[in-house]
């Protein structure tokens, strides 16, 4: 699976859009590029995923640029609540030498302040 | 629609002793993932099974940790012995299957191991 670089730490004021950036310049073609976030002593929670255009959904949206080497995690109005890590990862469909598993990296922390 | 259930949420050992974790998956999740989870880092998959049956286990100590899924519903972790670097937060996952994608992960709450 693709290796992907994220920042160590984010900081967004409460109310504003977080932008959170994700390089996978490495990814192959039939590579997903998905979201999860990780609330402090909770387990990881899906986000988003996408495989060549822009996703949006009751959460966020992602943004993945045309040569899907990066993408961009928009948070359109930041909460406290929203204050957790976030993975991005690349996958693999399912196939004969693939399970689809996940592979999880040390993420990006974001921190929304009042 | 119910959650993925762990128990215990806590547990303390001795090192060298042993230790089970449980995982009930969401109903009708035909695939179930356990992760190891250590401080400051991200989760890393330790097994996957589909159904009853083991997909991928090439990150799990086999000489210490095992894992089953009878029936192919619950499952259980076990530790024998532990030693203090199984010291982390064991979460289960499980997901749907569509097509050529997994589904989304849903995670339980995690056990969090302490071993001294």
């Amino acid at each position: 699976d693709a290796k992907t670089t994220q920042p160590t730490s984010m900081d967004c004021a409460e109310g504003r859009a977080a932008n959170l950036p994700c390089n996978h310049s490495t990814i192959s073609g039939n590579e997903y590029v998905y979201w999860y976030r990780q609330i402090h002593s909770q387990g990881p929670q899906y986000i988003i995923h996408g495989l060549k255009n822009n996703e949006t959904n009751e959460m966020a949206s992602l943004i993945i640029t045309e040569d899907r080497k990066s993408s961009t995690l928009i948070l359109p109005h930041a909460t406290l609540r929203d204050t957790a890590v976030y993975y991005c990862i690349v996958r693999l469909p399912i196939g004969s030498s693939n399970t689809g598993k996940l592979i999880f990296g040390q993420g990006t922390t974001l921190q929304v302040k009042p | 629609e119910a959650g993925v259930a762990q128990s215990p949420r806590y547990k303390i050992i001795e090192k060298r002793q042993s230790v089970a974790f449980w995982c009930n998956p969401i109903s009708g999740h035909a695939t179930l993932y356990w992760y190891q989870q250590i401080l400051g880092q991200g989760p890393k998959l330790l097994i996957q099974f589909q159904n009853n049956g083991v997909v991928d286990d090439s990150q799990l100590p086999k000489d210490r940790f095992s894992a089953e899924r009878l029936k192919g519903v619950d499952s259980t972790l076990k530790i024998q012995p532990a030693k203090l670097e199984d010291s982390a937060v064991y979460l289960c996952a499980s997901s749907s299957r569509s097509g050529l994608l997994v589904g989304e992960q849903y995670f339980g709450p995690g056990t969090r191991l302490t071993v001294t």
